[in-house]
């Protein structure tokens, strides 16, 4: 109930093209959901985030989708590029509970120049 | 501002040998945590704290203990290492609508 599962576990993208990164949760009552970046050799940085009052949420090439009903969120990176290269996370958070995270497992995405 | 600052950034230790990695932050949060990053397996919370004086448990508290006598300060203390607890450590402090903001992380080799 407190998983969030996340998908690909590795992804190779051409430059310029979409990468898409999803992941699914089982609790209804998550009210946040982050994503971060990590680079090689650095903390995690927090991307973008959403909350379930909206369905989709856009910060330049990074776009959040998010379908309460199927209890699943995406990360969206337009145009991506080889600097877009890097783990991403995606996490869930629980009202109330002291800004604990629910961690995915993460997803390396290289972008090929 | 310096933000999140975690040393060392690399330490070896024989098993059974006791260290502390340090962290601190400028940020004046409440909120302060530990993690550790393993591949394939995300980040799993160790120890976490909602001000100074008050630390609490996260998923994976044995072998590790925390104490926050100020809020800039959250060293993290390995009893007694053992080669599981090989791995990065991060330390992060939350700030504004539940960002957390990361150190550049200690890589821990126990041998």
């Amino acid at each position: 109930q407190q998983q969030v599962k996340q998908s690909p576990q590795s992804l190779i993208v051409q430059k310029g093209g979409i990468s898409i990164i999803n992941c699914a949760y089982e609790n209804t009552a998550f009210d946040y959901f982050p994503w971060y970046q990590q680079f090689p050799g650095k903390g995690p940085a927090l991307l973008i985030a959403i909350r379930p009052d909206v369905s989709e949420k856009k910060e330049g090439r990074f776009t959040i989708s998010f379908n309460k009903s199927a209890k699943q969120f995406s990360l969206h990176i337009m145009d991506s590029q080889p600097g877009d290269s890097a783990t991403y996370f995606c996490a869930a958070s629980l009202p109330a509970s002291n800004y604990q995270l629910i961690w995915g497992a993460g997803t390396k995405l290289i972008i090929k120049p | 501002n310096a933000g999140v600052t975690q040393t060392p950034k690399f330490q070896v230790l024989k098993t059974g040998q006791s260290m502390t990695l340090q962290c601190a932050q400028d940020m004046n949060h409440e909120y302060m945590s530990w993690y550790r990053q393993d591949p394939g397996m995300g980040l799993r919370l160790i120890h976490y704290s909602v001000g100074a004086g008050i630390t609490d448990q996260g998923e994976v508290p044995n072998g590790y203990n925390v104490s926050r006598s100020t809020t800039e300060d959250f060293p993290l203390r390995l009893l007694s290492a053992a080669p599981s607890q090989t791995s990065v450590y991060f330390c992060a402090s939350t700030g504004l609508e539940e960002t957390q903001y990361f150190g550049p992380g200690t890589r821990l080799l126990v041998l």
